[in-house]
C-alpha cells in the first residue's frame, strides 16, 4: 500500500513570498489532515478535510494560510505571504474512517525555512 | 486550555538501558491517549490507550494509562540505536478528531 505522498520535501523562501505544498493521501482515505510542527514542539492541526469539505480549520491562520482539497483526493496548502515564524515542518496525514485516528498515516513532511 | 506535557524533553542512554517516558495531560472530555514515534519527519503510530491500568505491549515497548492521575508512561526495555527518535504523546478528546500533541521526548541511544 502506497503511503501519503508530500512534495516538495524541502523549501526555502524569503519572507513575504508565497509557497504551496502538495499532499496525495492514501487511496480511499476520506479524511485528510495538515499539521504544522515547529522545531521543538509537537504537531499542531491546521485543517482537517472530510472528502472535499472542511471539518476543522479553527487553528488555521486564515489571513495568510489557505488549503483546498478538490475532488476529495489531493490537497494543497498555501501560505501567502510567508513570515519568519512559519518556518516549520508541514505534515499531511490521512485516515480511512473519521474518529479512527489510529488509522492515520503521516507523510514525510515538507520542511519550510523562511529567511 | 487543553494541554499535554511530556518529560523529559531529552534523554541520552546506552544500548541495553531501559527508559521510561512520561506524558501528563489536562484535557476536557478525554477519549484516548496515543503514542507516536517520529524519526526524521513522519510520526508512526505506536499505541492507543483508552482504559486505565491495561498495559499495551509491542515487543520491547509497553505503555499504560492512569486516568485518575491523568498520565501515561511509555517504557522501552533493552534499548537499541534504532529506538533513537522523538516520542510524541497525543490526547484525543471526545467529539473531535483533533489530536493535542505534547512537545515530545527526544531519545538518543548510543552503542
Amino acid at each position: 500500500e502506497a503511503g501519503v505522498a508530500q512534495s516538495p520535501r524541502y523549501k526555502i523562501i524569503e519572507k513575504r513570498q508565497s509557497v504551496a505544498f502538495w499532499c496525495n493521501p492514501i487511496s480511499g482515505h476520506a479524511t485528510l489532515y495538515w499539521y504544522q510542527q515547529i522545531l521543538g514542539q509537537g504537531p499542531k492541526l491546521l485543517i482537517q478535510f472530510q472528502n472535499n469539505g472542511v471539518v476543522d480549520d479553527s487553528q488555521l491562520p486564515k489571513d495568510r494560510f489557505s488549503a483546498e482539497r478538490l475532488k476529495g483526493v489531493d490537497s494543497t496548502l498555501k501560505i501567502q505571504p510567508a513570515k519568519l515564524e512559519d518556518s516549520a515542518v508541514y505534515l499531511c496525514a490521512s485516515s480511512s474512517v473519521r474518529q479512527a485516528l489510529t488509522e492515520a498515516f503521516f507523510g514525510q513532511g515538507t520542511r519550510l525555512t523562511v529567511v | 486550555e487543553d494541554k499535554v506535557v511530556q518529560s523529559p524533553l531529552s534523554l541520552v542512554v546506552h544500548e541495553g538501558d531501559t527508559v521510561t517516558l512520561n506524558c501528563s495531560y489536562e484535557v476536557t472530555n478525554f477519549r484516548s491517549l496515543l503514542w507516536y514515534k517520529q524519526e526524521k519527519k513522519a510520526p508512526t503510530f505506536l499505541f492507543m490507550l483508552t482504559s486505565s491500568g491495561i498495559e499495551k505491549k509491542s515487543g520491547r515497548l509497553s505503555s499504560i494509562l492512569d486516568k485518575k492521575e491523568l498520565f501515561s508512561i511509555l517504557n522501552i526495555t533493552a534499548t537499541q540505536t534504532g529506538d533513537s527518535a522523538i516520542y510524541l504523546c497525543a490526547v484525543l478528546p471526545h467529539n473531535t478528531d483533533k489530536l493535542i500533541f505534547g512537545t515530545g521526548t527526544r531519545l538518543q541511544v548510543f552503542p
